[in-house]
């Protein structure tokens, strides 16, 4: 089964702190990966999106990288900072899935940095 | 560039109704695809429309369907609202359904008393 896991589920931090956070998938026949930031109640803004023959993806103080062989994708935040708080998600296009635009998410990471 | 818009924002209803909500997605886009949120389940795939045809369906009842106008724009349908419909319903859209970006609408609030 495909799946797309995010680990852990929360997490806190203080202001300043560079913070990696991971996005594990199960099947390494990606199409491409996406990471994504929710607001409480709000949709989703897409932050960056990695193809599957690209290693990394930067924008502004996000980075983030793509390793299909061993099924994981890191999102590098530099120099947190207090309205990064929110809820961050990375979500998988496999190639099975055809000339279609699905995506499997993981739950999620909430974010939390102290000022 | 104006992006994905969805209406109604928030909506109450109760079981046995159906409700219809609205995604316009960004101006040149012809994939728009949809997703249900709760808090258990997280984000999952309910069905994608290209030109006007649905190319995916995720395992969701029949009580819901879609369809896409030749503006681009789409319409789901929830029939016979259960309890557990309740939920933040997202529309996302790319300008080809394979490699693009896509982007998301801000939500329907789905509340279901």
């Amino acid at each position: 089964k495909q799946e797309v896991t995010q680990i852990p589920a929360a997490l806190s931090v203080p202001e300043g702190e560079n913070l990696v956070l991971n996005c594990s998938f199960t099947d390494s026949a990606i199409y491409n990966l996406q990471w994504f930031r929710q607001d409480p109640g709000k949709g989703l803004t897409s932050l960056l999106l990695i193809q599957s023959s690209q290693r990394e993806q930067t924008s502004g103080r996000l980075n983030a990288s793509l390793d299909k062989s061993s099924g994981r994708s890191t999102l590098y935040i530099a120099a947190s900072q207090p309205g990064d708080s929110a809820t961050y998600l990375c979500a998988v296009k496999w190639t099975n899935t055809g000339a279609n635009s699905k995506l499997t998410f993981g739950k999620g990471i909430t974010l939390s940095v102290r000022p | 560039k104006a992006g994905v818009t969805q209406t109604p924002r928030y909506l109450i209803k109760t079981r046995g109704q159906q409700v219809t909500l609205s995604c316009s997605p960004i101006s040149g886009h012809r994939s728009v695809s949809w997703y249900q949120q709760t808090p258990g389940q997280g984000l999952q795939f309910l069905f994608e429309y290209f030109s006007e045809t649905q190319r995916n369906k995720g395992n969701f009842p029949g009580r819901f369907s879609g369809r896409q106008f030749s503006n681009s724009r789409s319409e789901m349908n929830v029939s016979t609202l259960e309890l557990g419909d309740s939920a933040l319903y997202l529309c996302a859209s790319s300008f080809l359904a394979q490699d693009n970006e896509q982007f998301f609408g801000p939500g329907t609030r789905l509340t279901v008393l």
